[in-house]
C-alpha cells in the first residue's frame, strides 16, 4: 500500500485553467505539506496543515488554495494557471509538529502550455 | 534567514566512498535530514540527525555534523549503481512549524 499517494502523476493545461491535484495519506499523520520543486530542482514548501488546520502558507499566490476535508487529505487547487506554474509538486506527510520525519509521494508533474 | 547549500554534482566509481556535502546558515536547526530522489520518483528519507548529535551510522550510511562549522555530511560506503541519484540535504526548525528548508541536491553518478 503505497502510504502517501498523489493523483494525476502528469497533468498538463492550457494557461487560464483550474486544476486540483489530491493527496491521500493512509499513514495515519496529522500534519500534511505541498512542496514545489522547480526546474531546477529547487524544493520550497508551499503549506503546512496540521489535522485540518492551515500552519504554514509560504508566500505563495492566492491562486492556490489548499484544501484539507480531513486530516488523511490535503488537496491543492490552482486557479487561472500560469505558465510559471509549471513544476513538480510534492505532498508528504509526517506524525505531527513535533516529529517532522516527511513521508513523501511521488510527485505530480504539471505542465501549463 | 535560512540557507541550505549543496555541490551540485558528484562523480564516484562502484566499490569507492562517496560523502556528499552541505552547509547551512541557521544554528538553531532542530533535525537535518538527507534524502534521496530518484529519476521520477518522490523523496525518500535516507536518514536524518538530531542537532545535538555528531554522528549516525545506519549500514553504509554514515552522516556527520559538525554544529560549530554548519556542516553536513553524508558518507555512503561502497557505493552501487543503484545509489545513482540527486541527495537532498533539508534542516527544520521546531520554531519555523517544522517546515522543511532544503538543498538545491546533489547530484551522484556511480560509474561501473
Amino acid at each position: 500500500d503505497t502510504a502517501v499517494s498523489q493523483t494525476p502523476k502528469y497533468l498538463v493545461t492550457q494557461m487560464g485553467n483550474d486544476k486540483s491535484i489530491k493527496c491521500e495519506q493512509n499513514l495515519g499523520h496529522d500534519t500534511m505539506y505541498w512542496y514545489k520543486q522547480d526546474s531546477k530542482k529547487f524544493l520550497k514548501i508551499m503549506f503546512s496543515y496540521n489535522n485540518k488546520e492551515l500552519i504554514i502558507n509560504e508566500t505563495v499566490p492566492n491562486r492556490f488554495s489548499p484544501k484539507s476535508p480531513d486530516k488523511a487529505h490535503l488537496n491543492l487547487h490552482i486557479n487561472s494557471l500560469e505558465l510559471g506554474d509549471s513544476a513538480v509538486y510534492f505532498c508528504a506527510s509526517s506524525q505531527d509538529l513535533r516529529f517532522t520525519e516527511a513521508f513523501f509521494g511521488q510527485g505530480t508533474r504539471l505542465t501549463v502550455v | 534567514g535560512e540557507d541550505v547549500e549543496q555541490s551540485l554534482f558528484l562523480s564516484v566509481r562502484e566499490g569507492d566512498s562517496s560523502v556528499i556535502n552541505c552547509t547551512y546558515t541557521d544554528s538553531s536547526s532542530t533535525y537535518l535530514y538527507w534524502y534521496k530522489q530518484e529519476p521520477g520518483a518522490g523523496l525518500q528519507l535516507l536518514t536524518y540527525i538530531f542537532s545535538n548529535m555528531d554522528m549516525k551510522q545506519d549500514q553504509r550510511l554514515t552522516v556527520l555534523l559538525n554544529k560549530k562549522d554548519k556542516h553536513l555530511s553524508l558518507r555512503i560506503a561502497d557505493t552501487q549503481t543503484g545509489d545513482s541519484a540527486i541527495y537532498f540535504c533539508a534542516e527544520s526548525m521546531e520554531a519555523a512549524g517544522n517546515k522543511l528548508t532544503f538543498g538545491g541536491g546533489t547530484r551522484v553518478l556511480v560509474k561501473p
